[in-house]
């Protein structure tokens, strides 16, 4: 069966520092993988996805991640966090099914 | 460009009455898709629409939740009766093509319902 699992709930870095947002899945065939964006009593903004091709995948806001077939895992990171980039954060996929994961609040610290 | 229209952006029932929401995707996108996202969780796929067919829908609880978008355009999203557990934020989202695996969708501010 299809499935997207975000494993931490909230990841806590200070401003400057690179993140990750960690994101695993278990998709047969290619598994259409992507990451949203979800501020206050807002709707989600698109960040980024992978569809085919190369492995690390550039997106908006400075965020980037990558495809890693063999870990089944498509982690978000960023070089240096800003503390705007708190926000809650949503990987899933869109292979046979459209499906989210449960999310991680990222939080940054002046 | 605008973007996806919703409304009402908050509603708050009673158990056992019954709700609409509105959904105005952006013009032009042709599939169209309602999430219900409980808090804590992430989005979960009630229904999608292709222009004004249902290409998905094996999430929806039938017996009490609707959706139609007639016209292929605007669409809306029915509950009765209202149950406590279907307090949540309701999503309504737009991509551009046919329904492609690889489309992005872009979503509206979502209408936030309360059961009491």
């Amino acid at each position: 069966a299809q499935s997207v699992a975000q494993p931490e709930d909230q990841v806590n870095v200070a401003e400057g520092n690179p993140l990750t947002v960690k994101c695993t899945y278990s998709v047969s065939g290619n598994p259409y993988l992507f990451w949203y964006v979800q501020y206050p009593n807002r709707g989600l903004q698109f960040l980024l996805k992978y569809i085919t091709g190369d492995n690390l995948v550039k997106g908006s806001y400075g965020f980037e991640a990558e495809f890693n077939k063999s870990q089944t895992s498509f982690h978000l990171k960023k070089p240096s966090a800003l503390v705007s980039d708190s926000a809650l954060y949503f990987c899933g996929s869109s292979a046979s099914k459209i499906i989210f994961g449960s999310g991680t609040r990222l939080s940054i610290r002046p | 460009e605008a973007g996806v229209a919703q409304s009402p952006r908050y509603k708050i029932i009673e158990k056992r009455q019954s709700v609409a929401f509105w959904c105005n995707p952006i013009s032009g996108h042709a599939t169209l898709y309602w999430y219900q996202q409980i808090l804590g969780q992430g989005p979960k796929l009630l229904i999608q629409f292709q222009n004004n067919g249902v290409v998905d829908d094996s999430q929806l609880p039938k017996d009490r939740f609707s959706a139609e978008r007639l016209k292929g355009v605007d669409s809306t999203l029915k509950i009765q009766p209202a149950k406590l557990e279907d307090s949540a934020v309701y999503l309504c989202a737009s991509s551009l093509s046919g329904g492609l695996v690889t489309d992005t969708q872009y979503f509206g501010p979502g209408t936030r319902l309360t059961v009491l």
